[in-house]
């Protein structure tokens, strides 16, 4: 399976404030997910990350709050703008295995809002 | 909204006894499912997919998919406390790779 590495792992900020997360894959791959999962929760797709295009969104998050690159097959990156208290969660980028139907995970980004 | 549904648990069993776990799915026309384990802190990690009906081994894991009742299980055989974990079943919804739906997990502990 691809490493994917997430940066940063871990931040704690302020309310108002945005974060960038960056997803890096060691391989091209087609098709790249960035997932949230509050606490005690499980996963929530938040969109598709499409390479050249805008990314798709799932029902309850928009691009406003959630900006979404992918300048290529490799790499992506999540804004996570505005924060609030309830924007505290673990923020996962994800990939489909180049045979299709596999997911694999990066290690996560743990954002803590104050 | 298609979902999956799994017992939160916690499942407790002993060191060395088979831990069942279980989970239904909404969406017939899934075809793929998986079971991902998800340390505390750590990120989920796959452990095993399923396609067809029937069961499918891996070491000491087991799926089980029955496509008629909707149905995916997982057996883990000698439980070992580092078996502790939550455990994520998943299905893709239809026939696509458009979203990988979760459930919420079962917790499961192993005790030594």
């Amino acid at each position: 399976s691809a490493v994917i590495s997430q940066k940063p792992s871990r931040d704690i900020c302020q309310r108002g404030t945005s974060l960038t997360i960056q997803c890096q894959v060691d391989s091209q791959v087609t098709m790249m997910f960035w997932y949230r999962q509050q606490p005690g929760q499980s996963l929530t797709l938040i969109a598709t990350a499409n390479q050249g295009s805008e990314a798709t969104y799932e029902s309850g998050f928009v691009i406003d709050k959630f900006p979404i690159s992918r300048p290529n097959l490799t790499f992506s990156t999540l804004t996570v703008s505005n924060m609030s208290p309830e924007d505290s969660s673990i923020y996962l980028c994800s990939v489909l295995s180049p045979g299709g139907g596999e997911l694999f995970f990066g290690e996560g980004s743990r954002l803590t809002v104050l | 909204q298609k979902e999956v549904e799994q017992n939160s648990g916690p499942l407790s069993v002993p060191e060395g006894a088979i831990a069942s776990l279980n989970c239904t799915y909404s969406d017939r026309g899934s075809q793929s499912f998986f079971w991902y384990r998800q340390y505390s802190g750590k990120s989920p990690e796959l452990i095993m997919s399923i396609y067809s009906n029937g069961d499918k081994e891996d070491g000491r894991f087991t799926a089980q998919l029955n496509k008629a009742s909707q149905y995916v299980s997982l057996l883990i055989r000698d439980s070992q406390p580092s078996d502790s974990a939550t455990y994520l079943c998943a299905a893709w919804e239809n026939t696509g790779f458009q979203k990988l739906v979760f459930g919420t997990g079962t917790r499961l502990l192993v005790s030594p």
